[in-house]
């Protein structure tokens, strides 16, 4: 699976937009970008997945760039419970493989 | 249940002990996956299930942990000989099977103390 680079860490003010960078210079053509984001210690929450058009749905738009080398999530009115840490996966779910890689990814600290 | 459940949510143990950790995955999803967090470290993948087989053992930290799934459903972790650096929380996550783009979901985890 192609690995992908994030921020460690970003701050974004209460009710503007949180856009979250990720590179996956290395991804290859069936492989998906996912995001996820975990609250503390509780189990990863989807957010939202895409293949090479941008995405877009009730909690987050997903926009990946047209050579699929980086991607951004936008959290379009960050609110304090957006606070948690984000993480971009690319993973190819063919055949038997499918597991999700987890990197460090990006601390958001949202701030009134 | 709509989600994925685990149980028990908290189990203490002692050291030496084995432990059992149960996982209910969501109705029809055939992909299970157990993944451990130590406090305040990432996500450690352990094993994927695809039906009642396991193409990827390849996270078992160790011989003292197995894990099997009966009727394409319910899983079990189990830990031998527990150790404290045994300790976590331990994810359970399912999805539907086939090529591309199918969401993992996760639930909310079995923390385990071992002391």
């Amino acid at each position: 699976d192609a690995k992908t680079t994030q921020p460690p860490s970003m701050d974004c003010a209460e009710g503007r937009a949180a856009n979250l960078p990720c590179n996956h210079s290395t991804i290859s053509g069936n492989e998906y970008v996912y995001w996820y984001r975990q609250i503390h210690s509780q189990g990863p929450q989807y957010i939202i997945h895409g293949l090479k058009n941008n995405e877009t749905n009730e909690m987050a738009s997903l926009i990946i760039t047209e050579d699929r080398k980086s991607s951004t999530l936008i959290l379009p009115h960050a609110t304090l419970r957006d606070t948690a840490v984000y993480y971009c996966i690319a993973v190819n779910y063919g055949g038997s493989q499918g597991n999700l890689i987890f990197g460090k990814g990006t601390k958001l600290s949202v701030k009134p | 249940g709509a989600g994925v459940s685990q149980s028990p949510s908290n189990k203490v143990t002692e050291k030496g002990k084995d432990v059992e950790l149960r996982c209910d995955p969501i109705s029809g999803h055939t992909a299970l996956y157990w993944y451990r967090q130590s406090l305040g470290q990432g996500l450690e993948f352990l094993i994927y299930f695809q039906g009642n087989s396991a193409p990827d053992k390849s996270g078992l930290p160790s011989d003292r942990f197995s894990a099997e799934r009966t009727g394409g459903s319910v899983s079990t972790l189990t830990i031998q000989r527990t150790q404290q650096e045994d300790s976590a929380v331990y994810l359970c996550a399912s999805s539907l099977q086939g090529a591309g783009g199918n969401t993992i979901y996760f639930g909310e985890g079995s923390w385990l103390t071992v002391v």
